[in-house]
């Protein structure tokens, strides 16, 4: 069975502060892809990054970046000088095949709220 | 393109009734889905589709029922609502069931049953 943590219910910061956003998964497949969603206050999930398995390269997007380990089993995310427009909730999610079919299972995290204050 | 749209936004039902809360996409995608979302619980899988004609049950699939006869439409319905069905429920599409593609959301039914 797939698992993702985000152990972090809520965090607030103060604008311009960096932030770190931990996501810990669990999965016996070697073949998988994490992604990372945002969900401001206006409700709808809108996607931000994906990584697959094999490529622990980390990125870094404007201000965002993000830290693929697989010896930790962690997919961080970091926003650097953080806005108030980062404020919402944060989804780290898991992407595995299902044996029965093509599709995959997509497997989300609890999410963390950020709050992010003037 | 509207990309994924639901209606209705907001609902309130009584226990015991049926409802159907409706989904539809305008990018050809294959790939449909409903999630539930709860608080401190994430999105949990309702029931997936994979195609016009094909669907299979997610990881809480009990009280819904879904059809795909088209590969624009994807409804949901609560086939006689219950308290514990209170939730904001989304639909998600993806170009298809591949491991790596995202998926749209739309912008989701917030249910409250009595």
């Amino acid at each position: 069975a797939q698992k993702v943590t985000q152990a972090q219910t809520e965090i607030s910061v103060v604008e311009k502060e960096d932030v770190t956003l931990d996501c810990v998964y669990e999965t016996r497949d070697t073949t998988y892809y994490l992604f990372w969603y945002k969900q401001p206050p206006s409700g709808e999930l809108v996607f931000l990054i994906r990584r697959n398995s094999f490529d622990e390269q980390n990125e870094i997007s404007g201000r965002y970046s993000w830290n693929f380990q697989k010896s930790t089993s962690s997919f961080n995310f970091t926003i650097t000088a953080s806005q108030v427009v980062d404020s919402a909730v944060y989804f780290c999610a898991l992407s595995v095949g299902i044996s029965s079919g093509s599709a995959r299972q997509l497997t989300f995290g609890s999410g963390t709220q950020l709050t992010v204050l003037p | 393109n509207a990309g994924v749209t639901q209606t209705p936004k907001f609902q309130v039902l009584k226990t015991g009734q049926s409802m159907t809360l409706q989904c539809a996409q305008d990018m050809n995608h294959e790939y449909m889905s409903w999630y539930r979302q709860d608080p401190g619980m994430g999105l949990r899988l309702i029931h997936y589709s994979v195609g016009a004609g094909i669907t299979d049950q997610g990881e809480v699939p009990n009280g819904y029922n879904v059809s795909r006869s088209t590969t624009e439409d994807f409804p949901l319905r609560l086939l006689s609502a219950a308290p514990s069905q209170t939730s904001v429920y989304f639909c998600a599409s993806s170009y298809d069931g591949g491991l790596y593609n995202e998926q749209f959301f739309g912008p989701g039914t917030r249910l409250t049953v009595l």
